[in-house]
């Protein structure tokens, strides 16, 4: 099992639509989550930190499922500037670093 | 501006020779990593480091190597580059500790002809 899966999608959909990205990890003792944003041809940035309790910033939650080790991000009525390609985060089994998943794009259209 | 300066920001270079990217910060923080993206495969870590001349290998370290004589520079050579080697290259650093949110440069974009 990869250290990090996600739906590579692409993910359709028209504005206003709520849509729902996971991702699954492999290493229990897991400490760190992230959601990540990356723009064609551009850096990663910081989307949000993923707490146990979940947390909400705006239109953007994310949830953290530890017995079935998997992380969640719901996006609410999506805007156009949302598309990108959303990464999931989280240390690696070593406990050297940050492990990135391969991404999951979304496209949101008029 | 998470103050991270990556140089060159475009290269191309021919197969056997040596190449030297560079990342800089403008602060004192502790973690600096180098990650190479490719389609299909993701954000991998190449090294990272934990200090000044403290460093480590990642999962695809093989035909790179590092070093980090200043806080501030965080040095990834190819020391004989390799077509497999193109790539997007990011340098990331940790505000915290270990495990805080990464912050990206805005990547170099190298082609080994």
């Amino acid at each position: 099992r990869k250290e990090v899966e996600q739906d590579p999608g692409p993910f359709n959909v028209p504005e206003g639509a709520t849509v729902a990205f996971n991702c699954t990890y492999s290493n229990s003792a897991s400490q760190s989550f992230f959601w990540y944003r990356q723009d064609c041809r551009k850096e990663p940035k910081l989307l949000m930190s993923v707490y146990s309790s979940g947390n909400e910033d705006g239109r953007f939650t994310a949830q953290l499922n530890r017995a079935s080790q998997y992380i969640s991000l719901l996006i609410r009525d999506s805007k156009l500037s949302d598309s990108a390609t959303y990464l999931c985060v989280v240390n690696n089994q070593a406990g050297t670093a940050l492990i990135f998943g391969k991404g999951t794009t979304l496209s949101v259209s008029s | 501006d998470a103050g991270i300066t990556q140089s060159p920001r475009h290269k191309v270079t021919e197969t056997g020779t040596p190449v030297t990217l560079r990342c800089h910060q403008t602060e004192n923080h502790r973690y600096m990593y180098w990650y190479r993206q490719d389609p299909g495969h993701g954000l991998r870590l190449i090294h990272y480091s934990y200090g000044v001349k403290d460093t480590d290998k990642g999962e695809v370290s093989d035909g790179y190597s590092v070093s980090r004589s200043k806080t501030e520079d965080f040095l990834l050579t190819l020391e004989s580059a390799t077509s497999s080697q193109t790539s997007v290259y990011f340098c990331a650093i940790s505000f915290g500790e270990r495990f805080s949110p990464l912050h990206f440069g805005n990547g170099t974009r190298l082609t080994v002809t």
